[in-house]
């Protein structure tokens, strides 16, 4: 079956500094794709969405980049934060057999640890 | 802002109960989710509905059922609880369309002793 996936299951940073966090996607039919961080005892957080019509996409200090030729998808956050420490997943839209909706695929996340 | 609220945030039972999860939403969206989040394995769906009284599987559906009466409101059963189905359990809802973000509850830790 199709997956997403991570290239690196933790990161650390120092503060201030940026951040890049890469995703590898497999299923080459798939147009949307989303980045989320979870903080411990919370639920996914939705941070910004791109759709394959799209190379970058900007959100308040954060970019996600897609380049569909390579299917990779990454992550950068700007000025890393203490608050940005979290799991971060990506996930992508699947295109299942016709008649069903379409359902997110989550990779298996990438904890990011920012360093004082 | 998005609401998704999870009635419990912690919840023990007993093998061979009957558990109830529930989930509701504010922003009126037409889809609902459910997940398990298990270290090592990620988000998986259990079942979805994109409107009242309609119910998809996903892909792992097997011990769970799910009702969706009301457009704001998605409830997860575990017809008997096992101790396989211990786990941390996310409610999200989205849109109606393709390419809407699901929006997350903050989750119900579930264990079953």
């Amino acid at each position: 079956g199709e997956s997403v996936g991570l290239h690196l299951p933790t990161l650390s940073v120092q503060e201030g500094d940026n951040s890049i966090i890469n995703c590898a996607y497999s299923n080459s039919a798939s147009d949307y794709f989303i980045w989320y961080k979870q903080e411990s005892g919370k639920g996914p957080q939705f941070i910004i969405d791109i759709r394959s019509n799209m190379d970058k996409r900007q959100g308040q200090r954060v970019t996600v980049l897609l380049n569909k030729t390579v299917k990779h998808l990454s992550l950068q956050i700007a000025a890393t934060q203490p608050g940005d420490s979290a799991v971060y997943f990506c996930a992508e839209i699947n295109a299942p057999p016709s008649g069903s909706a379409r359902q997110l695929t989550f990779g298996s996340g990438t904890q990011l640890t920012v360093l004082p | 802002d998005v609401k998704v609220t999870q009635s419990s945030r912690y919840l023990v039972k007993r093998t061979g109960e009957k558990v109830f999860l529930e989930c509701v939403q504010d922003m009126d969206h037409e889809n609902m989710f459910w997940y398990r989040q298990d270290p090592g394995l990620g988000l998986r769906l259990i079942y979805f509905s994109y409107d009242v009284k309609m119910k998809e599987k996903g892909d792992i559906p097997e011990g769970y059922s799910v009702s969706r009466e009301k457009k704001e409101r998605f409830s997860l059963i575990l017809e008997s609880a096992s101790t396989n189905q211990t786990s941390m359990y996310l409610c999200a809802s989205s849109l109606a369309g393709g390419d809407q973000p699901q929006h997350f509850g903050d989750g119900t830790r579930l264990s079953i002793l």
